[in-house]
């Protein structure tokens, strides 16, 4: 049972690129949510995808973006990156909205 | 507003003495839940254990126990004889259930190195 993926591994971009970054969820899950740990911090709430629509969002800009598709992965999006954005991005799946959520590998992005 | 306080930043012990994390969270919802998550150096953020708030039973899973005490709104967790593999950064987090808000707030984790 495979679960929650995230591609790709590492990133490298520099200031005012964009970047995608994908996530699978683990098998049966049909929720998504995606999180930015920065060095040192503990994760922070980017948002959440539920039935292809985003149900919640922290506090983000709107340079980040995401996607939910119907087999459920997931997309994440940031426009314009800064230097601030080098972070790993975790992506988390549960069975349904308010259920645990797994975490996947993430992601590490550094912007230079 | 919502907070998870881990006091200790590291922690190191010998290998098979016990350790305790620290977690003190601030809600003003009723309805709430509690999580520890471990984060090995590979990175990815492995699921310990959640906890609704209306169950204050402390709970045992081999050499791991949690405390959870409302009335000083803390939920510590006990690692017994300590072993090397345990070494990683420990998350405590909390989501509060109002509104079916599913986001999780983290603390700032509690680095933990086992010693052989």
């Amino acid at each position: 049972d495979a679960g929650v993926t995230q591609s790709p591994t590492h990133l490298i971009k520099t200031r005012g690129q964009q970047v995608t970054l994908r996530c699978s969820p683990k098998s049966g899950h049909d929720t998504v949510s995606w999180y930015q740990q920065a060095l040192g911090q503990g994760p922070q709430f980017i948002f959440q995808y539920y039935e292809e629509e985003e149900r919640q969002r922290g506090n983000f800009p709107d340079r980040f973006s995401g996607h939910q598709f119907p087999n459920y992965s997931s997309e994440l999006n940031v426009n314009a990156l800064l230097l601030g954005d080098s972070a790993l991005y975790l992506c988390a799946s549960s069975f349904t909205v308010g259920d645990t959520q797994y975490f996947g590998p993430g992601t590490r992005l550094t912007v230079l | 507003a919502q907070k998870v306080t881990q006091a200790q930043t590291e922690i190191s012990v010998v290998e098979k003495e016990d350790v305790t994390l620290d977690c003190v969270y601030e809600t003003r919802d009723t309805t709430y839940y509690l999580f520890w998550y471990k984060q090995p150096p590979s990175g990815e953020l492995v699921f310990l254990i959640r906890r609704n708030s209306f169950d204050e039973q402390n709970e045992i899973s081999g050499r791991y126990s949690w405390n959870f005490q409302k009335s000083t709104s803390s939920f510590n967790f006990t690692i017994t004889a300590s072993q090397v593999v345990d070494s990683a950064v420990y998350f405590c987090a909390l989501s509060e259930a109002r509104d079916r808000d599913d986001k999780i707030i983290f603390g700032k984790g509690t680095r933990l190195h086992i010693l052989p």
